[in-house]
């Protein structure tokens, strides 16, 4: 089975223009996570999704992040308008229910997508 | 919300050395995983281990959930084993997002 997987793996652009970054998870899998990863405060998560519907997006550092997904196999995060200091890798990762009560499943990751904004 | 803690910061190895990485948590917890960022940034799964003890080939895992710790043993260090690995953890409230301890990065000399 083909794993997560996100585009563009590599985006460079300019301060103000708008980001786009994508994600399919793993097929079968009801949660999917966005994480982002800088040297100064290493893998912090932006939000969760479970079946489609935000879950917890405390994450999201201001108004200009936004991510959606319209289906189960494809998830979007859109930043407008886009500073330097947003430059960062921007994992994208899912997983399928756990089981028992409280289970959590395992977690798998995507290859991420290296953002940098000049 | 939970706390991880991953020691030590930085490890240097000789090819062939054994190594212990230790990951504390600071609550009760459903889900344990650790992972290893090689140098291409890639993150891969390790082990799933919310509790007790696992092998893969030369890595081993053991998780004592009751006293809040799990431990990674890397055997017979290879250079390939270099990187930098994260324990992550989600506490027992249901919360599905597992939080990320800051990592020990390794390095193993030839």
């Amino acid at each position: 089975d083909a794993g997560v997987i996100q585009s563009p793996r590599h985006e460079v652009t300019e301060m103000g223009q708008e980001v786009t970054l994508r994600c399919k998870p793993i097929s079968g899998h009801d949660y999917l996570f966005w994480y982002r990863q800088t040297m100064m405060r290493g893998l912090e998560l932006l939000i969760y999704f479970n079946n489609n519907v935000p879950i917890d997006d405390s994450g999201m550092p201001e108004d200009r992040f936004s991510a959606k997904m319209p289906n189960a196999s494809f998830s979007t995060l859109k930043i407008q308008p886009s500073e330097p200091r947003d430059s960062a890798v921007y994992f994208c990762a899912s997983s399928a229910p756990g089981t028992g009560f409280r289970g959590t499943g395992e977690l798998f990751f995507g290859e991420g997508s290296r953002l940098t904004v000049l | 919300g939970i706390q991880v803690e991953q020691s030590p910061p930085d490890l240097i190895l000789q090819e062939g050395a054994n190594s212990t990485l230790r990951c504390n948590f600071s609550d009760s917890v459903n889900n344990l995983q650790w992972f290893h960022q090689n140098p291409w940034g890639q993150l891969i799964n390790l082990f799933y281990i919310p509790s007790g003890t696992k092998q893969n080939g030369r890595l081993s895992a053991t998780t004592v959930a009751t006293e809040r710790y799990s431990l990674l043993y890397i055997s017979s260090s290879q250079t390939t084993d270099s990187g930098v690995y994260f324990c992550a953890v989600a506490d027992d409230t249901g919360r599905r997002a597992l939080t990320f301890g800051s990592g020990t990065r390794l390095q193993v000399q030839p």
